[in-house]
Protein backbone atom coordinates (compact mmCIF):
# COMPACT_ATOMS: atom_id res chain seq x y z
CA UNK A 1 0.00 0.00 0.00
CA UNK A 2 1.03 3.44 -0.21
CA UNK A 3 2.19 5.66 1.98
CA UNK A 4 3.16 9.11 3.03
CA UNK A 5 5.72 9.92 5.45
CA UNK A 6 5.97 13.14 7.39
CA UNK A 7 9.21 12.79 9.69
CA UNK A 8 8.54 15.75 11.81
CA UNK A 9 5.90 15.86 14.69
CA UNK A 10 6.80 19.50 15.84
CA UNK A 11 8.72 22.12 14.52
CA UNK A 12 9.12 25.55 15.69
CA UNK A 13 10.42 28.50 13.99
CA UNK A 14 10.27 32.01 14.84
CA UNK A 15 8.23 34.68 12.80
CA UNK A 16 9.97 35.63 10.07
CA UNK A 17 11.96 32.82 9.48
CA UNK A 18 12.60 30.52 6.87
CA UNK A 19 10.42 26.91 6.68
CA UNK A 20 10.41 23.78 5.10
CA UNK A 21 8.34 20.87 6.19
CA UNK A 22 8.98 17.45 4.60
CA UNK A 23 7.19 14.72 3.10
CA UNK A 24 8.13 11.86 1.55
CA UNK A 25 6.01 9.31 -0.28
CA UNK A 26 6.82 5.41 -0.92
CA UNK A 27 5.66 4.77 -4.90
CA UNK A 28 7.49 4.18 -8.45
CA UNK A 29 5.70 6.80 -10.41
CA UNK A 30 4.43 10.63 -9.78
CA UNK A 31 1.67 10.06 -7.89
CA UNK A 32 -0.97 13.60 -7.33
CA UNK A 33 0.55 15.34 -4.40
CA UNK A 34 -1.61 17.76 -2.40
CA UNK A 35 -0.37 19.59 1.11
CA UNK A 36 -3.08 21.05 3.17
CA UNK A 37 -3.43 23.35 6.60
CA UNK A 38 -5.56 22.55 9.43
CA UNK A 39 -6.09 25.82 11.57
CA UNK A 40 -7.06 25.08 15.61
CA UNK A 41 -10.45 23.56 15.58
CA UNK A 42 -11.30 23.67 11.69
CA UNK A 43 -11.07 21.63 8.91
CA UNK A 44 -8.56 21.42 6.16
CA UNK A 45 -7.57 23.74 3.68
CA UNK A 46 -5.68 23.31 0.34
CA UNK A 47 -2.27 25.16 0.08
CA UNK A 48 -1.20 23.39 -3.30
CA UNK A 49 -0.95 20.57 -4.91
CA UNK A 50 1.12 18.96 -8.31
CA UNK A 51 -0.04 16.46 -10.85
CA UNK A 52 2.46 17.10 -13.62
CA UNK A 53 4.92 19.43 -15.34
CA UNK A 54 6.96 22.20 -12.99
CA UNK A 55 8.23 20.80 -10.00
CA UNK A 56 8.07 23.55 -8.13
CA UNK A 57 4.55 24.60 -7.00
CA UNK A 58 3.27 27.85 -5.92
CA UNK A 59 0.42 27.89 -3.52
CA UNK A 60 -1.59 30.34 -1.44
CA UNK A 61 -0.49 32.12 1.59
CA UNK A 62 2.82 32.30 0.01
CA UNK A 63 3.16 28.51 0.27
CA UNK A 64 5.13 26.50 -2.15
CA UNK A 65 6.43 22.95 -2.77
CA UNK A 66 9.45 21.31 -4.89
CA UNK A 67 8.76 17.47 -6.02
CA UNK A 68 11.89 15.93 -6.63
CA UNK A 69 11.02 12.28 -7.96
CA UNK A 70 14.70 11.10 -6.96
CA UNK A 71 14.19 11.64 -3.48
CA UNK A 72 10.55 10.82 -3.69
CA UNK A 73 9.71 13.93 -1.59
CA UNK A 74 7.32 16.86 -2.03
CA UNK A 75 8.59 19.46 0.42
CA UNK A 76 6.80 22.43 1.69
CA UNK A 77 8.22 25.52 2.25
CA UNK A 78 7.89 29.21 2.91
CA UNK A 79 10.48 32.12 2.75
CA UNK A 80 9.44 33.92 5.73
CA UNK A 81 6.30 32.42 8.30
CA UNK A 82 3.99 35.15 9.87
CA UNK A 83 2.47 33.95 13.38
CA UNK A 84 -0.78 32.87 11.72
CA UNK A 85 0.94 30.46 10.10
CA UNK A 86 0.78 28.39 13.11
CA UNK A 87 -1.55 25.35 12.45
CA UNK A 88 -1.23 21.81 11.40
CA UNK A 89 0.02 20.76 8.00
CA UNK A 90 -0.66 17.55 6.09
CA UNK A 91 1.02 16.05 3.30
CA UNK A 92 -1.60 13.99 0.95
CA UNK A 93 -1.25 11.39 -1.99
CA UNK A 94 -3.64 10.39 -4.62
CA UNK A 95 -3.54 6.43 -5.14
CA UNK A 96 -1.62 5.87 -8.29
CA UNK A 97 -4.28 3.38 -10.03
CA UNK A 98 -7.31 4.69 -7.93
CA UNK A 99 -7.63 8.38 -8.27
CA UNK A 100 -10.54 8.19 -5.44
CA UNK A 101 -8.28 6.93 -3.04
CA UNK A 102 -6.07 9.45 -0.76
CA UNK A 103 -3.35 8.87 1.77
CA UNK A 104 -2.41 11.52 4.33
CA UNK A 105 1.04 12.01 6.32
CA UNK A 106 0.53 11.78 10.15
CA UNK A 107 0.80 16.21 10.02
CA UNK A 108 2.98 18.65 11.07
CA UNK A 109 2.25 20.71 14.21
CA UNK A 110 4.21 23.94 12.90
CA UNK A 111 4.57 26.77 16.36
CA UNK A 112 5.33 30.37 15.16
CA UNK B 1 -21.97 30.23 0.31
CA UNK B 2 -20.02 27.01 -0.85
CA UNK B 3 -19.66 25.19 2.06
CA UNK B 4 -19.66 21.53 3.37
CA UNK B 5 -21.82 20.81 6.53
CA UNK B 6 -21.60 18.12 9.33
CA UNK B 7 -24.14 17.42 11.91
CA UNK B 8 -23.62 17.01 14.81
CA UNK B 9 -20.46 18.64 15.57
CA UNK B 10 -20.09 16.51 19.08
CA UNK B 11 -21.46 13.18 19.62
CA UNK B 12 -21.22 11.57 22.80
CA UNK B 13 -22.99 8.07 22.62
CA UNK B 14 -22.58 4.30 23.99
CA UNK B 15 -21.28 1.16 22.62
CA UNK B 16 -23.57 -0.39 19.98
CA UNK B 17 -26.25 2.48 20.01
CA UNK B 18 -26.58 3.39 16.03
CA UNK B 19 -25.78 6.68 14.87
CA UNK B 20 -25.88 8.34 11.71
CA UNK B 21 -23.29 11.59 10.79
CA UNK B 22 -24.91 13.41 8.42
CA UNK B 23 -22.51 15.92 5.53
CA UNK B 24 -24.12 17.91 2.98
CA UNK B 25 -22.68 20.03 0.16
CA UNK B 26 -23.82 22.97 -1.84
CA UNK B 27 -21.26 22.94 -4.29
CA UNK B 28 -22.73 20.15 -6.79
CA UNK B 29 -19.54 18.81 -6.15
CA UNK B 30 -19.42 14.77 -7.73
CA UNK B 31 -16.74 13.26 -5.30
CA UNK B 32 -17.43 13.33 -1.35
CA UNK B 33 -15.59 11.21 1.28
CA UNK B 34 -15.04 10.35 4.70
CA UNK B 35 -12.00 10.89 6.88
CA UNK B 36 -11.38 9.93 10.73
CA UNK B 37 -8.69 11.97 12.51
CA UNK B 38 -6.25 10.18 15.03
CA UNK B 39 -3.19 11.65 16.87
CA UNK B 40 -0.36 10.60 15.25
CA UNK B 41 -1.91 8.72 12.45
CA UNK B 42 -3.45 11.67 10.74
CA UNK B 43 -6.36 11.55 8.25
CA UNK B 44 -7.22 8.03 6.94
CA UNK B 45 -9.98 7.37 4.47
CA UNK B 46 -13.51 5.27 5.54
CA UNK B 47 -15.30 5.63 1.91
CA UNK B 48 -15.80 7.69 -0.82
CA UNK B 49 -18.58 8.00 -3.32
CA UNK B 50 -17.71 9.19 -7.22
CA UNK B 51 -21.65 9.80 -7.97
CA UNK B 52 -24.78 9.20 -6.35
CA UNK B 53 -25.23 5.52 -5.48
CA UNK B 54 -21.44 4.52 -6.61
CA UNK B 55 -19.37 4.34 -3.40
CA UNK B 56 -16.45 2.72 -2.25
CA UNK B 57 -14.42 1.55 0.54
CA UNK B 58 -11.19 3.52 1.90
CA UNK B 59 -8.79 1.89 3.73
CA UNK B 60 -10.44 2.27 7.00
CA UNK B 61 -14.23 0.43 6.39
CA UNK B 62 -14.65 -1.43 9.20
CA UNK B 63 -17.32 -0.57 11.01
CA UNK B 64 -18.94 1.86 8.74
CA UNK B 65 -21.52 2.04 6.51
CA UNK B 66 -22.36 4.48 3.79
CA UNK B 67 -25.00 5.57 1.12
CA UNK B 68 -25.24 8.34 -1.17
CA UNK B 69 -29.02 8.76 -2.68
CA UNK B 70 -28.73 12.45 -3.56
CA UNK B 71 -25.81 14.45 -4.90
CA UNK B 72 -25.73 16.45 -1.93
CA UNK B 73 -25.54 14.60 0.81
CA UNK B 74 -23.48 11.35 2.26
CA UNK B 75 -24.21 9.99 5.47
CA UNK B 76 -21.92 8.40 7.78
CA UNK B 77 -23.64 5.13 9.35
CA UNK B 78 -22.01 3.16 12.57
CA UNK B 79 -24.69 0.76 13.09
CA UNK B 80 -22.79 -0.54 16.73
CA UNK B 81 -20.49 1.89 17.78
CA UNK B 82 -17.45 0.87 19.62
CA UNK B 83 -14.87 2.62 21.49
CA UNK B 84 -12.49 2.00 19.03
CA UNK B 85 -14.43 4.40 16.62
CA UNK B 86 -13.69 7.34 19.14
CA UNK B 87 -12.20 9.92 16.95
CA UNK B 88 -12.69 13.08 15.11
CA UNK B 89 -14.50 12.66 11.74
CA UNK B 90 -14.26 15.17 7.97
CA UNK B 91 -16.28 14.91 5.37
CA UNK B 92 -15.36 16.02 2.10
CA UNK B 93 -16.21 16.64 -1.29
CA UNK B 94 -14.65 17.71 -4.08
CA UNK B 95 -15.62 18.36 -8.15
CA UNK B 96 -14.10 15.35 -9.08
CA UNK B 97 -12.00 13.18 -6.88
CA UNK B 98 -8.48 14.32 -8.08
CA UNK B 99 -9.20 17.85 -7.29
CA UNK B 100 -9.34 20.35 -4.51
CA UNK B 101 -11.23 18.46 -1.94
CA UNK B 102 -13.00 21.06 0.91
CA UNK B 103 -13.58 20.08 4.09
CA UNK B 104 -16.32 20.30 6.63
CA UNK B 105 -15.81 21.21 9.86
CA UNK B 106 -15.45 18.08 11.35
CA UNK B 107 -17.80 16.11 14.09
CA UNK B 108 -15.89 14.70 17.15
CA UNK B 109 -17.39 11.29 18.48
CA UNK B 110 -16.82 9.95 21.70
CA UNK B 111 -18.13 6.26 21.89
CA UNK B 112 -18.12 4.89 25.38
Amino acid sequence: AQSVTQPDIHITVSEGASLELRCNYSYGATPYLFWYVQSPGQGLQLLLKYFSGDTLVQGIKGFEAEFKRSQSSFNLRKPSVHWSDAAEYFCAVGALYNFNKFYFGSGTKLNV
Amino acid sequence: EAQVTQNPRYLITVTGKKLTVTCSQNMNHEYMSWYRQDPGLGLRQIYYSMNVEVTDKGDVPEGYKVSRKEKRNFPLILESPSPNQTSLYFCASSLVSYNEQFFGPGTRLTVL
